[in-house]
């Protein structure tokens, strides 16, 4: 199962520094897109979301970014944080009807100091 | 702020054993679901839960496998015969029936099957 991947196994960035997190999908039907952020022994924690009728969502240091022509999404964490290290999903969804999400396969993002 | 719970956070196994996993989900959601992940894969969808009914599960939800909501409190996800391959963490997840409402998970349970 290929539809959600994230092709970054692992990032590390500079405290302070922008980090950007990538994920392509391949089905046009998706049209509900979250991140999740994970500390190992916990489960994934919602960070944040974006419909299809949008290209842009900000929370704070938050940003994500959707390219739907692309099937491309992307996190900003800007400035990064130590306490930001951890395994970062993207999941997607078709929203009315279909309940399920799907994950990729996770980046794990470090803050070095 | 509330927060889905599950128990127990471990638990061995025999193959071939029947086990039964506890959820708790937040009080005023209305979804329900359960998702796992192998060590070292992604998380993976199992099931959805809604009005005492399965609305959608993967086809990773064989007999084997099935959910119940007991009480007004607890989801429960009991597995009939445990296999090696079923070993993963166990993550129950519920949202509101609010428009545009994400699912909140819980902790997990690990698994292990021997």
């Amino acid at each position: 199962d290929q539809q959600v991947k994230q092709n970054s196994p692992s990032l590390s960035v500079q405290e302070g520094r922008i980090s950007i997190l990538n994920c392509d999908y391949t089905n046009s039907m998706f049209d509900y897109f979250l991140w999740y952020k994970k500390y190992p022994a916990e489960g994934p924690t919602f960070l944040i979301s974006i419909s299809s009728i949008k290209d842009k969502n900000e929370d704070g240091r938050f940003t994500v970014f959707l390219n739907k022509s692309a099937k491309h999404l992307s996190l900003h964490i800007v400035p990064s944080q130590p306490g930001d290290s951890a395994v970062y999903f993207c999941a997607v969804s078709i929203f009315f009807g279909n309940e399920k999400l799907t994950f990729g396969t996770g980046t794990r993002l470090t803050i070095i100091p | 702020e509330p927060e889905v719970t599950q128990t127990p956070s471990h638990q061995v196994t025999q193959m071939g054993q029947e086990v039964i996993l506890r959820c708790v989900p937040i009080s005023n959601h209305l979804y329900f679901y359960w998702y796992r992940q192998i060590l070292g894969q992604k998380v993976e969808f199992l099931v959805s839960f809604y009005n005492n009914e399965i609305s959608e599960k993967s086809e990773i939800f064989d007999d084997q496998f099935s959910v119940e909501r007991p009480d007004g409190s607890n989801f429960t996800l009991k597995i009939r015969s445990t296999k090696l391959e079923d070993s993963a963490m166990y993550f129950c997840a519920s949202r509101s029936d609010r428009a545009e409402e994400t699912q909140y998970f819980g902790p997990g349970t690990r698994l292990l099957v021997l």
